[in-house]
């Protein structure tokens, strides 16, 4: 079966660079989310989409924005880098009512230098 | 206290040694999941749960509705089963969140 889809697998970036991340849910799956575990960290909520508008807002830095697209694939775009940008990025997907709970991307990790 | 609890926090073992890691939670929930996570690597679904027990190959999860409480299995241990497993629950009480236990560090000693 189908999972999440998140591209790329690996980014290394230097401070102050921009990056991108790309996040493709399951089919018929209307709803992501993206979270930032930092090393030895908890996951951390950044920001939901459902239906191509933003649903809710964790805490995501300035610098980050995101949005979602008609085919519902979801990038996240983060700008003038820093170090502690380092983490694992990783998207979860879900249809709006949540019966069959997540599908979880296996992340991106980026690394600043 | 935390809506998500694992325990234990740390677990090492032998390698063929069985298993157990515990996820107890405090909410509502439409589903559970088990994950996996290598140091320094993804995330991996192991299981998603509502109901019952499944099984992949050496795992398995059960989960208990009435008690709150899920637990993961791990039969014949491998220093390849090392890793961090994370419980995560999506809440009916919480709009939209993903609620995530603190994670279970396991050691398979060869």
């Amino acid at each position: 079966a189908a999972g999440v889809i998140q591209s790329p697998r690996h980014l290394i970036k230097e401070k102050r660079e921009t990056a991108t991340l790309k996040c493709y849910p399951i089919p018929r799956h209307d709803t992501v989310y993206w979270y930032q575990q930092g090393p030895g960290q908890d996951p951390q909520f950044l920001i939901s989409f459902y239906e191509k508008m933003q649903s809710d807002k964790g805490s995501i830095p300035d610098r980050f924005s995101a949005q979602q697209f008609s085919d519902y694939h979801s990038e996240l775009n983060m700008s003038s880098l820093e170090l502690g940008d380092s983490a694992l990025y990783f998207c979860a997907s879900s249809s709006k009512d949540r019966h069959y709970g997540y599908t979880f991307g296996s992340g991106t990790r980026l690394t600043v230098v | 206290k935390n809506e998500v609890e694992q325990s234990p926090q740390n677990l090492t073992a032998q390698e063929g040694e069985f298993i157990t890691i515990n996820c107890s939670y405090s909410v509502g929930i439409s589903a559970l999941h088990w994950l996996q996570q290598h140091p320094g690597g993804g995330i991996v679904s192991l299981f998603m749960l509502s109901s019952g027990k499944k099984k992949h190959g050496r795992l398995i999860a059960t989960i208990n509705i009435q008690e709150k409480h899920s637990s993961l299995h791990i039969t014949a241990s491998h220093p390849r089963d090392s890793a961090v497993y994370i419980c995560a629950v999506s809440s009916m009480n919480r709009d939209d969140k993903i609620i995530f236990g603190k994670g279970t560090r396991l050691h398979i000693l060869p």
